[in-house]
């Protein structure tokens, strides 16, 4: 299995909605990363997971919370979000740290705020 | 910091008319550069990695080239499917903590039948 599946594909939620986007990966991968990507930009980091334990990204908004429950899984809880953080949201990983690894991404979730 | 700057942000082509996307990077030191397809809408999909200057990889119409201060992507006789934009990106130097890749804004190749 050379995947990372995200799920669900597409999601519209309120603002004062709560949900939770989905990662899964079984290459045996030890880092696991959120980015963030808006139309016609390159993808943003937003958190960084290695060997389960976060990196945290101090500019992102605590309305969005990471969580790694084991090395194959990783979520990003959604709570209060505004219309500006509609945008693709993709799951990467590699193979250990960050680093001179080749990251495999997600094909990501389409993530609509009204 | 890390930069990467791609070039040209746009480039529409003829099927069959090749050419080459360029990638310029300043690294505090290359742990790899990467080079991704991404289709709209898509994650993006791993093409290349090169480690050294010199090296050079290829996959069907695509090749990529490595010199110590820039990357090129060759494309030879494109299709239409080949039409999408592509990143290049390099990993973080020192390793672990919250980084991660650095992007360029990437090509947006249009290949016209």
């Amino acid at each position: 299995d050379t995947e990372v599946t995200q799920t669900p594909k597409h999601l519209v939620m309120g603002m004062t909605n709560k949900k939770s986007l989905k990662c899964e990966q079984h290459m045996g991968h030890r880092a696991m990363y959120w980015y963030k990507q808006k139309a016609k930009k390159p993808p943003e980091l937003m958190f960084v997971y290695s060997y389960e334990k976060l990196s945290i990204n101090e500019s992102v908004p605590s309305r969005f919370s990471p969580e790694c429950p084991n090395s194959s899984l990783l979520n990003l809880h959604l709570h209060a979000l505004q219309p500006e953080d509609s945008a693709l949201y993709l799951c990467a990983s590699s193979p250990g740290p960050p680093g001179g690894y080749g990251y495999t991404f997600g094909s990501g979730t389409r993530l609509t705020v009204v | 910091e890390d930069q990467v700057t791609q070039s040209p942000e746009a480039l529409r082509l003829q099927e069959g008319e090749s050419s080459s996307l360029n990638c310029s990077y300043t690294v505090s030191g290359l742990r790899g550069l990467f080079w991704y397809r991404q289709d709209p809408g898509k994650g993006p999909e791993f093409l290349f990695t090169l480690y050294s200057a010199g090296e050079e990889k290829e996959k069907e119409r695509l090749k990529a080239t490595l010199t110590k201060k820039e990357s090129f992507l060759h494309i030879t006789a494109p299709k239409p499917e080949d039409s999408a934009t592509y990143l290049c990106a390099v990993p973080p130097y020192s390793g672990g903590g919250a980084d991660g890749l650095t992007f360029g804004k990437g090509t947006h190749l249009i290949i016209q039948p």
